[in-house]
């Protein structure tokens, strides 16, 4: 079953550092999102990509975060100077949005500890 | 979006269904109900999704009333390994840019 990978399972920083976190979407999926999940709280929406541009963003994604496609298989998403607060497990996420598929598949996630 | 509500939990036996509603009475034409489950320190993985009537697949039944202001999630036999956080969403992530809201989900306990 084709699934979404998460590099890395796991990363500590130290406050201020900078951080990516790579995902490999389902291969024929042409939309892309990244979700948090605080310890303990709900499973919150960061942001959405399609063709290339953002698509929606909650007010979780702030200046600090930034997303990218740096070639056709890869999404990354950046935290540029990371907070104690960003600590979370963070999941890629893709899908299709056809007429008929209006699922979104969910990778292992990363999950970030600042320290 | 659609509210949904759900059980914050329940408990369980092997061998026996669970079934699992959810409440959404605001829920709009063009909005389907998806369910997850999640594992603690996994992400959620994709149960089962319909938009009308009775959906059916290897692991779970859905059904819908015609109303549509409610679903139940059912487990046929659960076992210990279906111990996890099971979450009732509603909408259609085209019109939405993919923004699922998650609510608390319903944390199952299935014991032996």
């Amino acid at each position: 079953e084709p699934e979404v990978t998460q590099t890395p399972s796991h990363q500590v920083t130290q406050m201020g550092q900078e951080v990516i976190l790579r995902c490999v979407p389902i291969s024929n999926h042409l939309y892309f999102y990244w979700y948090r999940q605080i310890l303990g709280q709900k499973v919150e929406f960061l942001v959405s990509f399609y063709n290339n541009e953002i698509s929606e963003k909650s007010e979780i994604f702030d200046d600090q975060f930034s997303v990218e496609r740096p070639d056709g298989s890869n999404f990354t998403l950046k935290i540029r100077s990371t907070k104690l607060e960003d600590s979370a497990m963070y999941f890629c996420a893709s899908s299709e949005l056809t007429l008929s598929g209006n699922t979104i598949y969910f990778g292992e996630g990363s999950w970030l500890t600042v320290v | 979006l659609a509210k949904t509500t759900q059980p914050i939990s329940m408990d369980s036996y092997e061998g026996q269904e669970v079934n699992i509603t959810c409440s959404h009475n605001n829920i709009a034409t063009n909005d389907y109900i998806t369910w997850y489950q999640q594992f603690p320190s996994q992400g959620p993985r994709f149960i089962i999704q319909g938009y009308k009537t009775k959906v059916t697949n290897e692991v779970a039944s859905l059904f819908i009333p015609a109303d549509r202001k409610s679903s139940t999630l059912s487990l046929p036999r659960v076992s210990l390994s279906d111990t996890a956080v099971y979450y009732c969403l509603v909408g259609d992530i085209r019109n939405q840019g993919g923004k699922l809201i998650f609510g608390q989900g319903t944390e199952l306990s299935v014991k032996p």
